[in-house]
C-alpha cells in the first residue's frame, strides 16, 4: 500500500483532457510540495511538475499541476499517443522523514 | 547537461552485499542533496534514502525497509554517490535510480537477489 493514493488507470482519446489525482495526508501533501513524474515504457522516470505546479524547461504546457489541502492533481490537455505511460506523484513526508510516492497511474491513449 | 550514471548492479545471492555507484556531472555535486529510489519489476517507485550536502550536515535518512542494512555515502572529490547494500533479500530486487533529490534521474542499474 502506497502512502499517496492514485487511481491505477486513466484513459482518454487524442486531444482530450485527462486528470490524475493524488491523495495524501497532512504530513505529506498537506505540508509539502508535490512532484509529478512520467515514466514511459522501458525508461527512467522524468520530472513533469515540481513544487505543486512548476514545469521544468522542456516540459510542454499541456501538463499542469495543482494542489488543494491534502490532494493534488495532474492535468494533461491535448492528449497525444506519446503520453502513454505511467505517472507518479511524490512528496516529502514529515512523519516518516522520507519521500513517499503514489502507486502510479497507467495512462492509456485510446 | 546534468548526467547521472549508475553502475555496480548485478546478480547477488540472498544475504550478500553489493555497492552501487552513481557518477554525477553537469552540476555542482558537492552542493546537491542526493537520493536513491528503486523500482521492483512491474511495481511502482520506492524511495530508499538520501544524503544531504556536507555544508548542510551530510546526514542521511533511510526508508524503513532498508534501515540498518543500506548505507549511503558520497565522495565530493570525484562527484560520486554510493549505496552500500548488505543483508540483501529477494525483496530488494529492483532497478536502483540515483536522483538529485527527485529532480534529475539516472537511467538506473538492475540488482537481482536470487539463489
Amino acid at each position: 500500500q502506497s502512502v499517496l493514493t492514485q487511481p491505477p488507470s486513466a484513459s482518454g482519446t487524442p486531444g482530450q483532457r485527462v486528470t490524475i489525482s493524488c491523495s495524501g495526508s497532512s504530513s505529506n501533501i498537506g505540508s509539502n510540495y508535490v512532484y509529478w513524474y512520467q515514466q514511459l515504457p522501458g525508461t527512467a522516470p522524468k520530472l513533469l511538475i515540481y513544487k505543486n505546479n512548476q514545469r521544468p524547461s522542456g516540459v510542454p504546457d499541456r501538463f499542469s499541476g495543482s494542489k488543494s489541502g491534502t490532494s493534488a492533481s495532474l492535468a494533461i490537455s491535448g492528449l497525444r499517443s506519446e503520453d502513454e505511460g505511467d505517472y507518479y506523484c511524490a512528496a516529502w513526508d514529515d512523519s516518516l522523514s522520507g519521500w513517499v510516492f503514489g502507486g502510479g497511474t497507467k495512462l492509456t491513449v485510446l | 547537461e546534468v548526467q547521472l550514471v549508475e553502475s555496480g548492479g548485478g546478480l547477488v545471492q540472498p544475504g550478500g552485499s553489493l555497492r552501487l555507484s552513481c557518477a554525477a556531472s553537469g552540476f555542482t555535486f558537492s552542493k546537491a542533496w542526493m537520493s536513491w529510489v528503486r523500482q521492483a519489476p512491474g511495481k511502482g517507485l520506492e524511495w530508499v534514502g538520501r544524503i544531504k550536502s556536507k555544508s548542510d550536515g551530510g546526514t542521511t535518512d533511510y526508508a524503513a525497509p532498508v534501515k540498518g542494512r543500506f548505507s549511503i555515502s558520497r565522495d565530493d572529490s570525484i562527484n560520486t554517490l554510493y549505496l552500500q547494500m548488505n543483508s540483501l533479500n529477494t525483496e530488494d530486487t529492483a532497478v536502483y535510480y540515483c536522483t538529485t533529490d527527485q529532480i534529475y534521474w539516472g537511467q538506473g542499474t538492475l540488482v537481482t537477489v536470487s539463489s
